[in-house]
């Protein structure tokens, strides 16, 4: 079965550059959801999309922003990235925004040196 | 607010031996309630979920959870355990409004041979 797919795996960066992930859900799921796990922890939530429509907004800084687009993929954009930002981050899908679990991609792990 | 806590960084189990790893939740409103695996540099991979009706849910690979109303609990389950079951646990409750997910700690999970 097809599931998400993320681009790319790996990025690495240097201070103040920007980056963007990419993120392809589940073929006909509507929402998807970005989540940044840095090490050792629990993914923390950034960001969601229903529809292409902006549906949540979780601990995601100014300087990130993120769209989904008529096919339904989803970029996350980071500028003026931090040595903070270094971590792995998810891309989740799910049919609608109600009781299906979300699918996560494998994640892109960005350093940022 | 919706949160679930995971009480135990850590399990050791041996081989063969029943495991279980831990979760309670607070959650105002019915819980949709999830156990997440993490592999090492992957993503995490959908095991359960509780939603209504049985208060034992199977999922996939064997384990089970059990929902527990009066202690707030929906701990994960497995009656052998498997060396490659060693991964990292994560349990999360889902917004019934916006759909993400909330997630615990984390339970990294060792079974030893």
């Amino acid at each position: 079965a097809a599931g998400v797919i993320q681009s790319p795996r790996h990025l690495i960066k240097e201070k103040r550059e920007t980056a963007t992930l990419k993120c392809y859900p589940i073929p006909r799921h509507d929402t998807v959801y970005w989540y940044q796990q840095g090490p050792g922890q629990d993914p923390q939530f950034l960001i969601s999309f229903y529809e292409k429509m902006q549906s949540d907004k979780g601990s995601i800084p100014d300087r990130f922003s993120a769209q989904q687009f008529s096919d339904y993929h989803s970029e996350l954009n980071m500028s003026s990235l931090e040595l903070g930002d270094s971590a792995l981050y998810f891309c989740a899908s799910s049919s609608g925004t109600g009781v299906s679990p979300l699918h996560f991609g494998n994640g892109t792990r960005l350093t940022v040196t | 607010a919706q949160s679930v806590a995971q009480p135990e960084d850590q399990v050791n189990v041996a081989e063969g031996n029943p495991l279980t790893v831990k979760c309670t939740y607070s959650v105002s409103g019915n819980p949709y309630l999830f156990w997440y695996v993490q592999y090492p540099n992957r993503g995490l991979q959908f095991l359960l979920k509780y939603i209504t009706g049985d208060n034992l849910v199977k999922g996939s690979y064997g384990f089970e959870a059990e929902f527990n109303k009066s202690q707030t609990s929906f701990h994960l389950k497995k009656p052998s355990a498997l060396v490659s079951d060693s991964a990292l646990y994560f349990c999360a409750v889902r917004d019934d409004n916006t759909g993400k997910l909330i997630f615990g700690q984390g339970t990294t999970l060792q079974v030893k041979p």
